[in-house]
């Protein structure tokens, strides 16, 4: 069964670096996924795609800030430079024939 | 620009029905598969349906499947989302999604639409 794990929750100091993690379920360590951010009361809002070589494409006007890297199973989103509006839930999705898959999601606090 | 702009959401009670409607603009439309994706009141993203370009292709959650139906008007550049036999549980923001299988294109959100069910 194809399945996203993320940890609940992150957090890291306001001009820091933060490394959010997203798992594949054991034989899906192939697919790629997609990197959604939700600030809190707002839609998502699409970051990335990220294969799993680790090459990733950005969503439009996503910052540089922003950057994606693989590693067997493991997709992480790394985000630098950490401004207070980073403060978000973050979402790694991946895709099956007509099926989308979502993590539960990582709740980032910007201290 | 692309823009997604859901509408039809309401109060309704256990065992009513309800109709989604989505409008899509800046792209075509026609050339992109479609999804619905909810969110519960404090809780994660969840997946409901996916529609390919064409409407020939249907995929549903479990959690809906029976109950549910999308569809798609190309011409009006318009997806649905017919919810029937509502429960408690669908009570969530309903959100219209481009989310493509691939990073030949961006994917893109919908701002969202709220259903709530209860008596």
């Amino acid at each position: 069964q194809l399945v996203l794990t993320q940890s609940p929750s992150a957090s890291a100091s306001l001009g820091a670096s933060v490394k959010l993690t997203c798992t594949l379920s054991s034989g899906h360590s192939s697919y790629a996924i997609a990197w959604h951010q939700q600030q809190p009361e707002k839609g998502p809002r699409y970051l990335m795609k990220l294969k799993s070589d680790g090459s990733h494409s950005k969503g439009d006007g996503i910052p540089d800030r922003f950057s994606g890297s693989s590693s067997g199973a493991e997709r992480y989103l790394t985000i630098s430079s950490l401004q207070s509006e980073d403060e978000a839930d973050y979402y790694c999705q991946t895709w099956g024939t007509g099926i989308r898959v979502f993590g539960g999601g990582t709740k980032l606090t910007v201290l | 620009e692309v823009q997604l702009v859901e509408s039809g959401g309401d109060l309704v009670q256990p065992g009513g029905s309800l109709r989604l409607s989505c409008a899509a603009s800046g792209f075509t439309f026609s050339s992109y598969e479609m999804n619905w994706v909810r969110q519960a009141p404090g809780k994660g993203l969840e997946w409901v349906s996916y529609i390919s370009s064409s409407g020939r292709s249907i995929y549903y959650a479990d959690s809906v499947k029976g109950r549910f139906t999308i569809s798609r008007d190309n011409a009006k550049n318009s997806l649905y989302l017919q919810m029937n036999s509502l429960r408690a549980e669908d009570t969530a923001v309903y959100y219209c999604a481009r989310l493509l299988d691939g990073d030949y294109d961006d994917d893109y959100w919908g701002q969202g639409t709220l259903v709530t069910v209860s008596s």
